[in-house]
């Protein structure tokens, strides 16, 4: 089963604007990660947090994380047409050491 | 992808005939993970290793075996393919499998008919 779930399943914005991505996770974590995923290639990693982190930035990436909620939201300002792509979250569990994936959300930026 | 590499990119195979997706890195990375990639289930963990000789299973392993003979090779065996085995692999590397981000490679899109 998935251990993330990411939400909006799909999402549709135009050049410029803000989006925001959210995942729900269900188990204690040691971090969570984004990934992204341009159509037919592998997945590159954007940002790791880790559970003691609240926020993180990357260049146009902002990501929070709140562990009792067990919930964590991208933002991608200013979005371009090539950030089209699927963005997945993933999480390391506690005393683990592999990656769980949710689902994806699919992020569509039109000029 | 820089350091990993898969091969081979595309395969056609019959059902019931054995198959080996080969995983190759450059990274002397410890941590190296089988994902299967279908729509509506994201990326679900197939089989990972820990180091050489080191391997465990993950969500989906049923019908798939792994072995890690080196560090820079990873491979994944269908001992008998299935049209459910149709999907797109993807290895991929870490460092340290908790601190560190993945390295994904390009995938496998495999069809079973």
């Amino acid at each position: 089963s998935q251990q993330g779930e990411e939400d909006p399943q799909a999402l549709s914005i135009q050049e410029g604007e803000n989006a925001t991505m959210n995942c729900s996770y269900k188990t204690s974590i040691n971090n969570l990660q984004w990934y992204r995923q341009n159509s037919g290639r592998g997945l590159v990693h954007l940002i790791l947090i880790r559970s003691n982190e609240r926020e993180k930035h990357s260049g146009r990436l902002r990501v929070t994380l709140d562990t009792s909620k067990k919930s964590s939201s991208l933002l991608i300002t200013a979005s371009r047409a090539a950030d089209t792509a699927s963005y997945f979250c993933a999480t390391v569990p506690g005393g683990g050491n592999k990656l769980t994936f949710g689902t994806g959300t699919q992020l569509k930026v039109e000029l | 992808d820089a350091g990993i590499t898969q091969s081979p990119r595309h395969k056609v195979t019959e059902t019931g005939t054995p198959v080996t997706l080969r995983c190759h890195q450059t990274e002397n990375h410890r941590y190296m993970y089988w994902y299967r990639q279908d729509p509506g289930h994201g990326l679900r963990l197939i089989h990972y290793s820990y180091g050489v000789k080191d391997t465990d299973k993950g969500e989906v392993s049923d019908g798939y075996s792994v072995s890690r003979s080196k560090t820079e090779d990873f491979l994944l065996t269908l001992e008998s393919a299935t049209s459910s085995q149709t999907s797109v692999y993807f290895c991929a590397i870490s460092e340290t499998g908790q601190e560190s981000g993945y390295t994904f490679g390009s995938g496998t899109r495999l069809t079973v008919v």
